[in-house]
């Protein structure tokens, strides 16, 4: 089945800096989401976006339903330590969900 | 408190040894799916269940079998492990599949020599 392409697949950042990673694919999807999970624990659900153009925050996290439903980003402002982690972007059509193979966060304090 | 608890959490075996891994949802969410993750890959899908009796193939369900005799019980069976499925293993429960949003177990990581 098709991919989700996401980017970057690594980021060393210091604490406080602004983070943006994104994943695209050349199908269309109804739902987009974003998952963060923590070492040793399973994903855990960050936004969830379903409507083409929608742009939707949660604390410091804003994430965006690219227009043409093919993508979609993710941005963190202001990181701190415990933003340490893997981001997943995921997205759904009908019964198709995928995932992409995520973004390893680092923070440097 | 609202989970998804999966058994057991670490495990190592041998090929051909019959395991099971079990996974129960205290949320009476109706869609459960078991997935897989392996480094550059992502998480991948095995086998999923819209309800009772009611189980389907993922993405990758060669070497698996499930069963969904209860809403809240989804086990993922392995007749005879072999090394390639050694893996991270999710089960995730859902209250509307048709958002999207799944909660995870802690996962199971598994390893066949």
């Amino acid at each position: 089945g098709q991919q989700l392409n996401q980017s970057p697949q690594s980021m060393f950042i210091q604490e406080g800096e602004d983070v943006s990673m994104n994943c695209t694919s050349s199908s269309i999807f109804n739902t987009w989401l974003w998952y963060k999970q923590d070492p040793g624990e399973g994903p855990v659900l960050l936004i969830a976006l379903y409507k083409a153009g929608e742009l939707t925050s949660n604390g410091r996290l804003t994430a965006q339903f690219g227009i043409t439903r093919k993508d979609s980003f993710l941005n963190i402002s202001a990181s701190i330590p415990s933003d340490v982690g893997i981001y997943f972007c995921a997205a759904r059509f009908n019964n198709d969900m995928r995932f992409g193979a995520g973004t390893r966060l680092t923070v440097k304090p | 408190e609202a989970q998804v608890t999966q058994n057991p959490r670490y495990l190592i075996t041998v090929t051909g040894k019959k395991l099971t891994v079990t996974c129960s949802q205290n949320m009476n969410h109706e869609y459960m799916s078991w997935y897989r993750q392996d480094p550059g890959l992502g998480l991948r899908q095995i086998y999923y269940s819209m309800n009772v009796e009611v189980t389907d193939k993922g993405d990758v369900p060669e070497g698996y079998k499930v069963s969904r005799k209860e809403k809240r019980n989804f086990p993922l069976i392995l007749e005879s492990p072999s090394p390639n499925q050694t893996s991270l293993y999710f089960c995730a429960s859902s209250w509307d599949y048709n958002t999207g949003e799944l909660f995870f177990g802690e996962g199971s990581r598994l390893t066949v020599l």
